[in-house]
């Protein structure tokens, strides 16, 4: 058991730009989160995997933005047209769906800078 | 919907001393998780402590330990012996207790603890 993994760790791109990001969450776990989490603040929810199903997306989830996960294992993030707004961590978390507190494991997280 | 806040945005301890951070939340839910999530510099979240709300006695890990308030609802972590180690940035966190579709995470904005050698 590795822990869950992203890539990259930091991304710069510009303006306008597309970009993709990749979690690799714990083999067994069959559930997974994306957050993002600004400077100063607290993670906050963006969209929830049960195996290969989306369940779950917030509404800081624009139109721009597209999570998924095609084989119940590894899932991409991708924001389409990033905007200066779009400078964040963005962290993946893991879950088992059989253990009772959920307890959610945590990447290194994705530093994206958009100039 | 719930919140999380955490409004000491940092705090300050001397090495081997106590220091106690604090959380507030609110919820309409009778059953949920709480959980203090630790954020070193540079480096990913990890689970310090989380607390049932179910279950009546305080959570206790080792030099981390907790004060759940329930009625109050109130959730503050105590460090003991504080550590150098124990410098990171420290976020409360709500989950609802039914796992499925609405299983993410609350935080708070979380607390820079530093601890002065």
């Amino acid at each position: 058991d590795t822990g869950v993994s992203q890539d990259p760790r930091h991304k710069i791109t510009k303006r306008g730009q597309n970009v993709t990001f990749r979690c690799d969450p714990i083999s067994e776990h069959n559930r997974l989160y994306w957050y993002r989490q600004t400077l100063g603040q607290g993670p906050e929810f963006l969209t929830y995997f049960q195996n290969e199903a989306q369940l779950e997306k917030s509404r800081l989830l624009s139109d721009r933005f597209s999570a998924e996960r095609p084989k119940g294992s590894f899932s991409t993030l991708e924001i389409q047209r990033t905007e200066q707004g779009d400078s964040a961590m963005y962290l993946c978390a893991s879950s088992s769906g059989t253990e009772r507190s959920g307890e959610q494991y945590f990447g290194p997280g994705t530093r994206l800078t958009v100039t | 919907a719930q919140t999380v806040t955490q409004s000491q945005p940092e705090m300050s301890v001397q090495e081997a001393e106590t220091v106690t951070l604090s959380c507030t939340y609110d919820t309409s839910e009778s059953d949920y998780y709480l959980f203090w999530y630790k954020q070193p510099p540079s480096r990913q979240m990890i689970l310090v402590i989380r607390q049932e709300a179910y279950k009546q006695q305080n959570a206790t890990e080792n030099r981390f330990s907790v004060n759940f308030q329930k009625a109050a609802k109130s959730f503050s972590l105590k460090i003991s012996d504080s550590q150098l180690g124990d410098a990171a940035m420290y976020f409360c966190a709500y989950r609802t207790l039914y796992t499925g579709a609405n299983s993410k995470l609350t935080f708070g904005k979380g607390i820079t603890l530093s601890v002065r050698p």
